[in-house]
């Protein structure tokens, strides 16, 4: 069964530092795949989504996320956190045209510290 | 431009009750969903529309009924709510169910059921 795995629920970092948020899929193909960030009292918003192609996919807000295969992993990274990053933030996977097979993580929350 | 959007933003029923949350979309999408959060859980699908005039059960479709009343607006209706029913629900849609079309949600419903 497909699956999608979201290490840490919760992840702090220092304004300015490397922010690092970690999923892992299995899945028996490649999957698509995809993050997604909510803000207190919002609706999920796609920050980027792997199709295919290139395994390094840029997103908004300076988010970006490797897809390794061999891994099978896509982790969302950013260089340097602002306040403004602080959100929970979700992976989500689809391996094909259902809609019940859109899974989602279960999240990790993101604090950023002065 | 506003996207997605659900009504109420906040409910409280008691035990046994109806309701209907509903929700609209105007970009044009052909696919709509309705999700429930809970915490720790991530999004769990409950009901989703393909197409106008189709409906197909999600994950957790149980004490729920929806409509798709046209290609615009998708509802989700709880004929008798119980507490387990308490949660944020949301309405998303997406252009259509390929593997690579993101969701595009609502900012929520958030319930309570006592």
């Amino acid at each position: 069964a497909q699956s999608v795995t979201q290490l840490g629920s919760h992840v702090s970092v220092s304004e300015g530092a490397l922010v690092l948020l970690r999923c892992n899929y299995s899945s028996s193909v490649p999957p698509y795949l995809f993050w997604y960030v909510q803000y207190p009292n919002q609706g999920l918003q796609l920050l980027l989504k792997y199709t295919t192609g290139a395994t390094l996919v840029k997103g908004i807000n300076g988010f970006e996320a490797e897809f390794k295969k061999s891994e099978t992993s896509f982790h969302l990274t950013k260089p340097s956190a602002h306040m403004s990053d602080a959100a929970e933030y979700f992976c989500a996977v689809k391996k094909d045209s259902s809609a019940s097979k859109i899974i989602f993580g279960s999240g990790t929350r993101l604090s950023i510290r002065p | 431009n506003a996207g997605v959007t659900q009504t109420p933003k906040f409910q409280v029923l008691k035990t046994g009750q109806s309701m209907t949350l509903q929700c609209a979309q105007d970009m044009n999408h052909n696919s709509m969903y309705w999700y429930r959060q809970d915490p720790g859980m991530g999004l769990r699908l409950i009901y989703y529309s393909a197409s106008e005039g189709t409906t197909d059960k999600g994950e957790v479709p149980n004490g729920y009924n929806v409509s798709r009343l046209n290609k615009r607006e998708f509802s989700l209706r709880l004929e008798s709510a119980a507490p387990s029913q308490t949660s944020v629900y949301f309405c998303a849609s997406s252009e259509r169910l390929a593997e690579n079309s993101p969701l595009h949600f609502g900012n929520g419903t958030r319930l309570t059921v006592t």
